[in-house]
């Protein structure tokens, strides 16, 4: 069974451009969270989708959007590049909007913002 | 945004001994309760969903419990590995279940042989 997967796996932009980081989830899971990680904030919730729809968003810039479509898949997109977006972004899949389901992390996309 | 405090921030437990460690939450306004193993070079993987207090999980020789009253989840470990070296994250879900997980900044644990 094909876990979540992230593309691309590294990337570098320069201030000011923008980007779209693609993830694909397990076969049947309909919900998609999407994550930040930097060394010295942690993991930060960006925004999860379900069935197309943005169920909730954490506290980010409008810079950072994303979507789904109908097959589960999701992009993300941060437009206007700065510097400080330069990190790790996770990709997490679950089976449904329910308590009791737990995410599968994809390996992530390296953004670097130079 | 739920306030996550996880403790200690570093541990090194020598292997065979058992060890835990503990997640702090709002006991307000929770929903659930996840435990993530982050290993290095590799994705978090699920270790638990926890919900209701006083609940219990085991897998393997990890177990976790919850005291959603008092605002907190243990995460034990029992005779360490050097392959359970890794970060464990905690993330409390709450808003009735519409907020995403906000994770604690992990307890990374260190097994010396």
């Amino acid at each position: 069974k094909a876990g979540v997967t992230q593309t691309p796996r590294y990337l570098i932009k320069t201030r000011g451009q923008q980007v779209t980081l693609s993830c694909s989830p397990i076969s049947g899971h309909r919900s998609v969270s999407w994550y930040q990680q930097t060394p010295g904030q942690g993991l930060q919730f960006l925004f999860e989708y379900f069935s197309e729809t943005q169920r909730n968003k954490g506290n980010f810039p409008g810079r950072f959007s994303g979507r789904q479509f109908s097959n589960s898949r999701s992009e993300m997109n941060v437009s206007t590049l700065e510097l400080g977006d330069s990190a790790l972004y996770l990709c997490a899949s679950s089976l449904g909007g329910g308590i009791q389901y737990g995410y599968t992390f994809g390996s992530g996309t390296r953004l670097t913002v130079v | 945004i739920l306030n996550v405090e996880q403790s200690p921030q570093s541990l090194h437990v020598q292997e065979g001994d058992s060890t835990n460690f503990t997640c702090s939450f709002p006991s307000s306004n929770f929903y659930a309760l996840h435990w993530y193993r982050w290993e290095t070079a590799k994705s978090p993987e699920a270790l638990f969903v926890m919900t209701l207090n006083g609940d219990e999980k085991k897998k393997g020789r990890i177990s976790a419990t919850l005291n959603t009253k008092e605002g907190y989840s243990y995460l034990y470990i029992k005779g360490s590995q050097p392959e359970d070296s890794a970060t464990y994250l905690c993330a409390p879900r709450g808003g009735g279940g519409a907020d995403g997980l906000t994770f604690g900044k992990g307890t990374h644990l260190i097994i010396q042989p």
